[in-house]
């Protein structure tokens, strides 16, 4: 079946440094993916949706200068959390739309802790 | 806005116990229900879902009826497995054309033998 890599799936860094998290769709191609962000105990919210190719559509309250989404190819979306704070601590997800089944596949998380 | 309101856990069973997970929500028009499974370390993925009211979502012997009157889509499963042991999360998806899915916050649920 499709899957939807994302890398790290976990890290940690120091309050001010920049990270970057990747979400690779491995067996099929992907126009559009999506960025979750969940905090615990708390649903999973979308923060934007990553279009190949163009600018990312972020959703109300989401600082795009903060959290970069770059689109570059059809395989690959990368999520930057740009100056890291602590309250930028969370689980970020990834979704992954296939173009041709139109079938959502979702990445198992990337779990930031900024100190 | 759109929402969905989740049971919330974890809930521990024994195996072969009936299981149900509550979830109602609130949306405006005609909202695509889901529910979605996560094991440890991987994905959510698609469990099962309903597109139109009195729609039944079943899949690996979880099933859940789109109840407009109620704005209720539950889960149930009659006889649980350990194998079941994950985090079910509920979630709507706004009309025809919308993408975005809203989802509630997630019901750990353990079964142990």
């Amino acid at each position: 079946g499709a899957v939807v890599s994302q890398h790290p799936s976990w890290v940690i860094c120091k309050s001010g440094t920049s990270v970057k998290i990747e979400c690779r769709s491995l067996d099929f191609q992907a126009t559009t993916m999506f960025w979750y962000r969940q905090f615990p105990k708390q649903s999973l919210m979308l923060m934007a949706t990553s279009n190949e190719g163009s600018k990312a559509t972020y959703e109300q309250g989401v600082e795009k200068d903060k959290f970069l989404i770059n689109h570059a190819s059809l395989t690959l979306s990368t999520l930057t959390v740009t100056s890291a704070h602590p309250e930028d601590s969370s689980f970020y997800i990834c979704s992954a739309r296939d173009d041709w089944a139109n079938v959502l596949t979702f990445g198992a998380g990337s779990r930031l802790t900024v100190l | 806005g759109d929402s969905v309101t989740q049971m919330e856990g974890p809930v521990t069973l024994s195996e072969e116990a009936f299981l149900t997970i509550n979830c109602t929500y609130t949306a405006t028009g005609y909202p695509s229900l889901f529910w979605y499974v996560q094991y440890p370390g991987e994905g959510l993925q698609l469990l099962l879902k309903a597109t139109k009211a009195d729609d039944k979502g079943s899949n690996k012997g979880f099933e859940a009826t789109y109840r407009k009157e109620t704005t209720s889509f539950h889960l149930e499963k009659g006889s649980v497995q350990v194998s079941d042991s994950a985090v079910y999360f509920c979630a709507l998806r706004a009309g025809f054309g919308n993408e975005k899915l809203t989802f509630g916050t997630g019901t750990r649920l353990t079964i142990i033998p």
